[in-house]
Parts: C-alpha cells; structure tokens; sequence
C-alpha cells in the first residue's frame, strides 16, 4: 500500500529564510509519480510540480527547489529566500503507476508560516 | 476556462438529512475524485472513478455514495448526514493515472 509521510506540522520563519519541506514515501511499484501541493488561506489546491521515479534530477523553478532522492524514499522541497505569500499548507502526495486503478494518496500537509 | 466546479462552497444540514454535492469538470478527463479535508489530517480519499460508469471506494468511504453516469460529472451523495462528516469536501479530476490532478475550490459542510 502507498503511503506519504509529512513528519513536519508546522513550521515558522521570518521572511527571507530559507525552509525545507520533508516528504517521505512507500510504494512497492517501480513507476510511481510524486506531487507537491500548495492550500493557500484562500483554500483551493494549486499544482507545484509532479516527478517520475525514474527522473531523480533535481528541479529549480525560481525560489522553489525539489529533491527527490530514490535511495531514501524522500521528495524535499525548498523554499529560497521565503516571502510571507508562502504562508500556506503544503502537501506532497503519491500516485502509483501499476494496477488498473490511480489513486493519489496524501500526507497530512505542512503549514508554513512566514513571518514579515 | 471553468476547470472543476464543485457546489454548492457552503452548506448546513441537521443530522439525518441527505444531499448530493455536485462535481463537474470540462477537460474530458477520465479520473475524477472525491476527497474530505479535516484539519491537521491531509485529504483522505472518499470515492474516485476511472471513467463514466466505474467508481470505486477510496479510504473512508462510509456514509457517502457516489455515481459517474457521464465523464463530465462525478457528484457524492451523502445519506443521513452525521456530525462526522463536518469537513471540507474537495472534488478533483486528472486526465489519466498519475497526472497532477485539478481540484475545484471545495465545498464546506456543516453537520449540526
């Protein structure tokens, strides 16, 4: 069974302070796809980023960085210089490939506090 | 572009009454889901569907139903409303298995 851990609850820093979300993983499938989500205060879901377990390349889009590392089951995300619009609930979340069936499974969600 | 439109966002229902939280979504996409939130512990899968005419029960699916009769709609009914299921209700579609999915902006329930 496919499960996501988000050891981390809460987390606060003041402006301009980098911070690393910590996702770790189980699947028994070889094919899988990790995802980070962020839940602003408004409330809806917006897509960060998906990644393949065959692709353990690193991914840098602006102050965002992710670190998928197969050998411990772990996709980190790193936030660079945070900003307080960072402020949200962040969820990584697990999609095994294998099976006539997808499900996308969550962790519990992190909610980062950026302070000015 | 609509995306996923869930409704109502709000509702209050007393303990025992029924409704039906509605989910449509214009991507053609063939996996749709019904997911709760409650606070502190993530989104838990209620129900999902791989296409019109087949659901399936996810992790906590007692208490709720759902139907996907077209692939455009995916609505979850809930029968004899309990204060259990007080959570926020968020309703997601992708285009196929373990792409990012869309999800609607929610709808918030109230059991009293």
């Amino acid at each position: 069974a496919q499960k996501v851990t988000q050891a981390q609850t809460e987390i606060s820093v003041v402006e301009k302070e980098d911070v690393t979300l910590d996702c770790v993983y189980e699947t028994r499938d070889t094919t899988y796809y990790l995802f980070w989500y962020k839940q602003p205060p408004s409330g809806e879901l917006v897509f960060l980023i998906r990644r393949n377990s065959f692709d353990e390349q690193n991914e840098i889009s602006g102050r965002y960085s992710w670190n998928f590392q197969k050998s411990t089951s772990s996709f980190n995300f790193t936030i660079t210089a945070s900003q307080v619009v960072d402020s949200a609930v962040y969820f990584c979340a697990l999609s095994e490939r294998s099976g006539a069936n997808s499900k996308l499974t969550f962790g519990k969600g992190i909610t980062l506090s950026v302070r000015p | 572009n609509a995306g996923v439109t869930q409704t109502p966002k709000f509702r209050i229902l007393k303990i025992g009454q029924s409704m039906t939280l509605q989910c449509t979504q214009d991507m053609n996409h063939n996996y749709m889901y019904w997911y709760r939130q409650d606070p502190g512990m993530g989104l838990k899968l209620i129900y999902y569907s791989v296409g019109a005419g087949i659901t399936d029960k996810g992790e906590v699916p007692n208490g709720y139903n759902v139907s996907r009769s077209t692939t455009e709609d995916f609505p979850l009914r809930l029968e004899l409303a309990a204060p259990s299921q007080t959570s926020v209700y968020f309703c997601a579609s992708s285009s196929e298995r373990a792409t990012e999915a869309f999800f609607g902006q929610g709808t918030r329930l109230t059991v009293v």
